[in-house]
């Protein structure tokens, strides 16, 4: 079955330091993959998209990679700040390509 | 910036009683979408929208649900007989083309009891 997986745990880390966060999937063969942000009881915010044929994007502090080969993509945010602070999913494109799968998410929180 | 509005926020209902969900998708936008969330749970696809017709629907999607776009610019979600398990937020969310980042709106809340 397909599967998305991120790191359950949730991540803390120092105000000004690099957050890394991992996204690994099986059975997929997307086109793309796709990062939101979400705070409590609101919805997702579209982040960044990257495509099969990327391996890299980059939007202001925020870094992805995308290894279909290794079938993960990694999250980065650099110079993080507790305005970080949030839950961030990973998101493939379902078989039929008109809608997404969301991974479970992984929690960051940036402490000062 | 454009959003989707969504209404109500919040909605309590009796198990076994309809509700409609009420969603407001960003006007140049022709795809659309039901998400749900149950608390403390990941983000599930229910159904997504395109030309008038759905193009595809979840396992979750059964025949007690049914969306609609009544006119040009609301897309609705129906729950026919809710259920406790029904209990969760529901976000709808739009995008010009099947590969581009989704708009989410704010959700509904909603609680069965």
């Amino acid at each position: 079955s397909q599967k998305i997986e991120q790191n359950s745990e949730a991540l803390n880390i120092q105000e000004g330091k690099t957050a890394t966060l991992t996204c690994n999937y099986t059975n997929y063969s997307p086109a793309y993959l796709q990062w939101y942000r979400q705070d409590p009881g609101r919805g997702p915010v579209f982040l960044l998209l990257i495509r099969e044929n990327e391996k890299e994007k980059r939007k202001e502090r925020l870094k992805v990679t995308f290894d279909t080969t290794l079938k993960q993509s990694l999250f980065h945010i650099t110079a993080s700040q507790p305005a970080d602070s949030a839950t961030y999913l990973c998101a493939l494109a379902t078989n039929s390509g008109y809608a997404l799968n969301f991974g479970k998410g992984t929690s960051l929180l940036v402490t000062p | 910036e454009p959003e989707v509005t969504q209404t109500p926020s919040h909605q309590v209902t009796q198990m076994g009683q309809e509700v409609i969900l009420r969603c407001v998708p960003i006007s140049n936008h022709l795809y659309f979408y039901w998400y749900r969330q149950i608390l403390g749970q990941k983000v599930e696809f229910l159904v997504s929208f395109y030309n008038n017709e759905i193009s595809e629907k979840s396992e979750i999607f059964d025949d007690q649900f049914s969306v609609e776009r009544p006119d040009g610019s609301n897309f609705t979600l129906k729950i026919r007989s809710t259920k406790l398990e029904d209990s969760a937020m529901y976000f709808c969310a739009s995008n010009k083309q099947a590969n581009y980042g989704y708009t989410f709106g704010s959700g509904t809340r909603l609680t069965v009891v």
